[in-house]
């Protein structure tokens, strides 16, 4: 069983369309990412997040540490939107992340 | 402030040969990172160095592979005598310090013939 668990796998979404991806992890966690990967390859980090809720532009995320699961949403989803989204949950002693195995995202015009 | 550097960005070799790949951090980063994205699945942390010390290495296979980040220069992953498998992106991300936002590069794109 993976340390980290994202769902959905795929994601195929009108534009404009609301949307959410979930994570859950099984380890203990100093902080949580979450990770955009596009086409080329590249990979962007998204947020980093320990506690409560950020907010940028249209992402928002949400991470509850009791629960040991986070949330990323989009709001009025974009073609350009399309890409993996990767939950990343950083071990306690800071050294290495354990992945999502990824969710592939597209949107519709 | 230029990103994370990795280079080359793509690299083809044969069976048997050797694979240097090379991750220049952020300016006044002193944390590098790398990882490995096989065909088809998801990132795996590979190693965690600092300046001149590997601090966890725990994701790295025990033969074939090494890494160093020298005092001077880049940090370098070097895989002997490579094989298919080992064909992949690997990436490299770098933090100013343990535990901080890590910043990922461009990645090195492996080929084995």
């Amino acid at each position: 069983k993976n340390e980290v668990e994202q769902s959905p796998q795929n994601l195929t979404a009108q534009e404009g369309e609301f949307i959410t991806i979930n994570c859950s992890y099984s380890v203990g966690i100093s902080a949580l990412h979450w990770l955009q990967q596009h086409p080329g390859g590249g990979i962007v980090s998204l947020f980093m997040l320990s506690s409560g809720k950020k907010k940028h532009g249209r992402l928002i995320a949400t991470i509850n540490i009791q629960e040991k699961h986070s949330s990323l949403h989009i709001t009025a989803s974009h073609p350009r939107d399309s890409a993996v989204y990767i939950c990343a949950a950083l071990s306690n002693t800071g050294n290495q992340f354990y992945f999502g195995t990824g969710t592939s995202l597209t949107v519709i015009p | 402030n230029a990103g994370v550097m990795q280079n080359p960005r793509h690299l083809v070799r044969r069976r048997g040969q050797e694979a240097r790949l090379r991750c220049s951090p952020m300016k006044g980063h002193s944390h590098v990172y790398w990882y490995r994205q096989l065909p088809e699945e998801g990132l795996k942390f590979m190693v965690y160095l600092q300046k001149e010390n590997i601090i966890d290495e725990s994701g790295m296979p025990k033969e074939r592979f090494s890494a160093e980040f020298p005092k001077e220069g880049p940090s370098i992953l070097r895989i002997q005598q490579v094989v298919r498998g080992d064909s992949a992106a690997y990436f490299c991300a770098s933090s100013p310090f343990g535990g901080d936002t890590q910043y990922f590069g461009p990645g090195t794109r492996l080929t084995v013939l």
